[in-house]
C-alpha cells in the first residue's frame, strides 16, 4: 500500500542553519504530497504541496520537490529560525482522496 | 473563530466505556475526515465522508468505531467498549471538494485517555 517515510528526528539546529528534512514516498498511482507542520499548542496546518512530478511548493522560506524518479520530496530552508520550532510531516494524498503521513520530525531551532 | 471544531477538547473514560466526539467543519466544507495520531506518529487516516455520505470506512480500526455526518455539516466518532489501546488523539479535518480539494484544515484534537 501507499505510505511515506521521513527522516527520525528530533532535528536540533542553530538559528539560520540551513535545512533538510527527508522524505520518500511509495504508492501505486500518482499522488499529490504535502508537508504539515504542527507548531508546539497547535492543529497541523499546511505549509507546503506539490501535485505532479517536478513541481515545487513553496512557504515562508520552506521548499520541496517532487521528485518522481527519486519518489521524495525534501523539506529545505535556507536559514531557520526559532519560530521555525515544530512538528513537520510529510504526506501523500492518493487518487482516492485517503491521505497517509509520515511519522514527523520535530525540529528546534536554537538562538 | 471559523476553523475546524472539536468537542471535548479531552475524554477521559473507563475501559468498557463508549464515548463519542464531535466535529464541526468549516462551514462551506462538504468533506470531512478522521483521523488518530497516537505518541510519536503520525496522524493514522480513519474514514471520510463527501456530504453526507461516508466514502471510505474500510480503515476504521475496528468495528467498534463509527462515524456519522447525518445531515452533511458536523460529525461524531463513536468508539464502543473503550480499550486502552485507544487513548490517541482524535483528529478532523476537512476541505472543499470544489476548490483545492487535497488542502485539508484540521481541528485541535480531542485527547482520549482510557483508563
Amino acid at each position: 500500500g501507499d505510505s511515506v517515510t521521513q527522516m527520525e528526528g528530533p532535528v536540533t539546529l542553530s538559528e539560520e542553519a540551513f535545512l533538510t528534512i527527508n522524505c520518500t514516498y511509495t504508492a501505486t498511482g500518482y499522488p499529490s504530497l504535502f508537508w504539515y507542520v504542527q507548531y508546539p499548542g497547535e492543529g497541523l496546518q499546511l505549509l507546503l504541496k506539490a501535485t505532479k512530478a517536478d513541481d515545487k511548493g513553496s512557504n515562508k522560506g520552506f521548499e520541496a520537490t517532487y521528485r518522481k524518479e527519486t519518489t521524495s520530496f525534501h523539506l529545505e530552508k535556507g536559514s531557520v529560525q526559532v519560530s521555525d520550532s515544530a512538528v513537520y510531516f510529510c504526506a501523500l494524498s492518493d487518487p482516492g482522496n485517503q491521505f497517509y503521513f509520515g511519522t514527523g520530525t520535530s525540529l528546534t531551532v536554537i538562538p | 473563530d471559523t476553523g475546524v471544531s472539536q468537542d471535548p477538547r479531552h475524554k477521559i473514560t473507563k475501559r468498557g466505556q463508549n464515548v463519542t466526539f464531535r466535529c464541526d467543519p468549516i462551514s462551506e466544507h462538504n468533506r470531512l475526515y478522521w483521523y488518530r495520531q497516537t505518541l510519536g506518529q503520525g496522524p493514522e487516516f480513519l474514514t471520510y465522508f463527501q456530504n453526507e455520505a461516508q466514502l471510505e470506512k474500510s480503515r476504521l480500526l475496528s468495528d467498534r468505531f463509527s462515524a456519522e455526518r447525518p445531515k452533511g455539516s458536523f460529525s461524531t466518532l463513536e468508539i464502543q467498549r473503550t480499550e486502552q489501546g485507544d487513548s490517541a488523539m482524535y483528529l478532523c479535518a476537512s476541505s472543499a471538494d470544489y476548490f483545492a480539494a487535497d488542502i485539508q484544515y484540521f481541528g485541535a484534537g480531542t485527547r482520549l485517555s482510557v483508563l
